[in-house]
């Protein structure tokens, strides 16, 4: 079966501007969570979906906001972007509500943004 | 705090050369601990789960196991295509809130040469 979709693979803004990333998690996962991975860094924990609820979030500043619709897929958006945020912006997918029950996270390949 | 530790940063194998990746935590109300693989400019690549001090698990030359205090991802007679960075994760219990939280270690660079 299909895995973690993201889109798009690549990304160039320019500061101040917003962004809008896309994660259609594997078909029945209802759970998505997002991170955002530098080298500096390593992967860090945004916030949590489950059933278009934000179950859990990451210290990260209010510019990085979320959603989920009722078909699972999901959306991170940033705005007034900064050069600090470019990154390697990751989706995982999971069938049920980890944040709650142990269960494993699958990944998408990621959304590389570069802000200049 | 809970923290997830791997060490070492980086590892240079020579094909054949069997060796042991470390993940240590301190963490409240630990639920289970994740290996992935993840390859350069890629998402993470699910490898194993373990729920409990004792376990086992192995696919192919890697075989992971969990103490109370770390985990050793062992890779036996690796091959250059097992190059990768391996992360390790933990799944523990927010005491407030009563939610699971995913901690990250900051991964493991094996690099593997013919």
């Amino acid at each position: 079966k299909a895995g973690v979709t993201q889109t798009p693979r690549y990304l160039i803004k320019t500061r101040g501007q917003q962004v809008t990333l896309s994660c259609s998690p594997i078909s029945g996962h209802r759970s998505v969570s997002w991170y955002q991975q530098t080298p500096g860094q390593g992967l860090q924990f945004l916030f949590e979906y489950f059933s278009e609820t934000q179950r859990n979030k990451g210290n990260f500043p209010g510019r990085f906001s979320g959603r989920q619709f009722s078909n699972s897929r999901s959306e991170m958006n940033v705005s007034t972007l900064e050069l600090g945020d470019s990154a390697l912006y990751l989706c995982a997918s999971s069938q049920s509500d980890w944040t709650v029950i142990n269960t494993e996270a699958f990944f998408g390949q990621g959304t590389r943004l570069t802000v200049v | 705090e809970d923290q997830v530790t791997q060490s070492p940063e980086a590892l240079r194998l020579q094909e054949g050369e069997s060796s042991s990746l470390n993940c240590s935590y301190t963490v409240s109300g630990l639920r289970g601990l994740f290996w992935y693989r993840q390859d350069p400019g890629k998402g993470p690549e699910f490898l194993f789960t373990l729920y409990s001090a004792g376990e086992e698990k192995e696919k192919e030359r890697l075989k992971a196991t969990l103490t109370k205090k770390e985990s050793f991802l062992h890779i036996t007679a690796p091959k250059p295509e097992d190059s990768a960075t391996y992360l390790c994760a933990v799944q523990a219990t927010v005491t407030e809130g009563g939610y699971n939280k995913l901690i990250f270690g900051a991964g493991t660079r094996l690099a593997v040469h013919p």
